[in-house]
């Protein structure tokens, strides 16, 4: 089985302030992991994924994940936030079980408020 | 090129009523999935599909039911709605011969009286 923690439920910065968005997972297997973003009354669209490789991982909209195999952690980061960053962000997980199919688990969700 | 479309964008639906969502992708992606948003919890898969002709249940199935009669098509179906019911739906497509990303529909809201 696995799963996702999202530490913070909510998370209020400054415009241009460096931000942080904190996930952690679980699974007895190797990982592939997301974070998605939604924006108000929209759908999820991907910001970037780690599948192997380097583990530092850039995404659209300026930012990036850095996957830490030892802390089983997959945090999200952007050095300078906009306001039309303001959006709930989603990380999820999936795993090769053995089946051809990689269903995802979500995290609760962290709501980023960028204020001006 | 459309991707995913869901129908309706919003219902409002009285307990007990049968109720069916609508989800078509033209990607041509083998396969598809359903899930529940709410407060609080996230997505949380109810159904999903591997290829047209399978359907396997996930983490949130009961009271609902689908169907995969072919690539494209992947309705919902809610056989007698209840109020616990009330949740915005989405609905996503994946390729699956290496890990891809899942690509969201625009999501129904439906709320039950």
């Amino acid at each position: 089985a696995q799963s996702v923690t999202q530490l913070d439920s909510q998370v209020p910065v400054f415009e241009e302030a460096p931000v942080e968005l904190r996930c952690n997972y679980s699974s007895s297997v190797s990982v592939y992991l997301f974070w998605y973003v939604q924006y108000p009354n929209q759908g999820l669209q991907l910001l970037l994924k780690y599948l192997s490789g380097s583990t530092l991982v850039k995404g659209i909209n300026g930012f990036e994940a850095e996957f830490n195999k030892s802390q089983t952690s997959f945090h999200l980061r952007k050095p300078s936030v906009h306001i039309s960053d303001t959006a709930e962000y989603f990380c999820a997980v999936t795993s090769n079980s053995g089946g051809s199919n990689y269903k995802l688990t979500f995290g609760k969700g962290t709501l980023l408020t960028v204020n001006p | 090129i459309a991707g995913i479309t869901q129908a309706p964008t919003s219902q409002i639906l009285a307990a007990g009523r049968r109720m069916t969502l609508r989800c078509t992708q033209d990607m041509r992606h083998n396969a598809m999935y359903w899930y529940r948003q709410d407060l609080g919890l996230g997505l949380r898969l109810i159904h999903y599909s591997n290829t047209a002709g399978t359907t396997g249940k996930g983490e949130v199935p009961d009271g609902y039911s689908v169907s995969r009669a072919n690539t494209d098509d992947f309705p919902l179906t809610l056989a007698s709605a209840v109020p616990s019911q009330t949740s915005v739906y989405f609905c996503a497509s994946s390729a699956t011969r290496t890990v891809n990303e899942q690509f969201f529909g625009p999501g129904t809201r439906l709320t039950v009286l």
